[in-house]
């Protein structure tokens, strides 16, 4: 079991571009997310999928979107990179969304830097 | 305000001593109360669910107060290998979770 993976694991892009970050998980979970996290700040949920087929706006989806392509695959397109838009984006699944105890795992991150 | 306010450190203690992180959160409806633990350029990981009863996991003890809004976690004996970001989380609704900054530990030999 690799649990949630992404990929790329570093990215280095210049304003303007676009990129995709991927994210895979084999635990069968039905819900995933997207999460940014700044130095000193705590991780912001960008979007989040509960569903196969469905997704929602988290706390800062602006600048995002989205696609949930099947059950184990999530990812988050950047359609214009901006500087603002450096961080880490950590992709987390848990079996459901409706359950509060339901516990999320994360994959190791993405590094991105927009210059 | 943020929803969630940690104390951001760092706590730097010797091996063996005993730590305590406390954490505010600003809504009374918040259903559900976890401390992860966050590795230096790692994935955040569940350490453990908070009870309204307290609960203990071997060195490490989580309390929450619901009056005052507060969330605990206690450290016991500490080791070198508890150096960590620890991350208060609370469930707003459904399972999304509102994390707090981070409280850095650095525990020296």
């Amino acid at each position: 079991n690799a649990g949630v993976t992404q990929t790329p694991k570093f990215q280095v892009l210049k304003t303007g571009q676009s990129m995709t970050l991927q994210c895979a998980q084999d635990m069968n979970h039905n819900s995933m997310y997207w999460y940014r996290q700044d130095p000193g700040m705590g991780l912001r949920l960008i979007y989040y999928s509960a569903s196969e087929g469905t997704t929602d706006k988290g706390e800062v989806p602006n600048g995002y979107n989205v696609s949930r392509l099947n059950k184990r695959e999530f990812s988050l397109r950047l359609e214009s990179a901006a500087p603002s838009q450096t961080s880490v984006y950590f992709c987390a699944s848990s079996r459901t969304s409706g359950g509060a105890t339901d516990t999320q795992y994360f994959g190791p991150g993405t590094r991105l830097t927009v210059l | 305000r943020k929803e969630v306010e940690q104390d951001p450190g760092p706590f730097n203690v010797p091996e063996g001593a005993t730590v305590a992180f406390n954490c505010t959160y600003s809504n009374s409806a918040s259903q559900s109360f976890f401390w992860y633990r966050q590795d230096c350029r790692k994935e955040p990981k569940l350490l453990m669910s908070v009870y309204s009863s307290g609960n203990e996991d071997g060195r490490f003890t989580a309390q929450l107060n619901r009056a005052s809004q507060y969330i605990s976690l206690l450290i016991r004996d500490s080791k070198l290998s508890d150096s960590a970001t620890y991350l208060c989380v609370v469930t707003e609704y459904g399972n999304k979770l509102v994390f707090g900054a981070g409280t850095i530990l650095r525990v020296k030999s």
